[in-house]
């Protein structure tokens, strides 16, 4: 598609429960990233992926999260037993490529909003 | 010290004004410069990116950067009260595989 797109828009968990997010990025775009964005604005970086290769997961607290993304499938971020301090906005976002020192511009989904009580 | 800075506001200007926001950077290879705006309850949206020193005009808005001292701008022309919002500014670099290092933001007001 012409734009990223995010599912569920919301999502409430009790705590120690399971949450799934899924992303499909712009069609013709090789890599995802997604982000945690909390309270103050903060973004924090999670992982990014090249197709279906993890890129970059230094951003990942890998107890509990775990991503994927499958060919002819949208990309799936899981956090298991969620914790209350995973309350955020995940978003996830798409580029073209990473082209020599330059990097391309990222495109956001409208975000999933992740309460856990 | 934070890796990207911006103040956080509120900056408020009359409608018609010049608004301009600013962000530095602590990392010396960041190469790749980015301005989102980001309405409350929102995704980001891109603005400007830049790439070299000096500036880039789009429209209402100038990015300038300047390497040397680790700053990037965006200048607003002619505000309107729809550019009321959230800015971020970003910087990536190729050294740590292209994620980008958030500031976090300085929300803009624009009063009629």
């Amino acid at each position: 598609g012409e734009e990223v797109a995010q599912t569920p828009k919301h999502l409430v968990r009790g705590e120690g429960q399971k949450a799934k997010l899924y992303c499909a990025p712009i069609k013709g775009h090789s890599y995802v990233f997604w982000y945690q964005q909390v309270l103050k604005n903060e973004f924090k970086f999670l992982i990014s992926f090249q197709n279906e290769n993890v890129f970059d997961e230094t951003g990942m607290p890998k107890e509990r999260f775990s991503a994927k993304c499958l060919p002819n499938s949208p990309c799936s971020l899981e956090i298991q037993a969620t914790k209350l301090e995973d309350s955020a906005v995940y978003f996830c976002a798409s580029s073209k490529s990473l082209q020599g020192r330059v990097t391309d511009t990222q495109y956001f989904g409208p975000g999933t909003r992740l309460t856990v009580l | 010290q934070k890796e990207v800075e911006q103040n956080s506001g509120p900056l408020s200007v009359p409608e018609g004004a010049i608004a301009s926001l600013n962000c530095t950077y602590s990392d010396r290879g960041s190469q790749s410069f980015f301005w989102y705006r980001q309405y409350s309850g929102k995704s980001p949206e891109l603005i400007m990116s830049i790439y070299s020193n000096g500036d880039k005009e789009d429209g209402r808005f100038t990015a300038q950067l300047n390497k040397a001292s680790q700053y990037v701008s965006l200048l607003i022309r002619d505000s309107q009260p729809s550019d009321s919002a959230t800015y971020l500014c970003a910087v990536s670099n190729a050294g740590n595989n292209r994620k980008l290092i958030w500031g976090l933001g300085t929300s803009l007001a624009v009063n009629p």
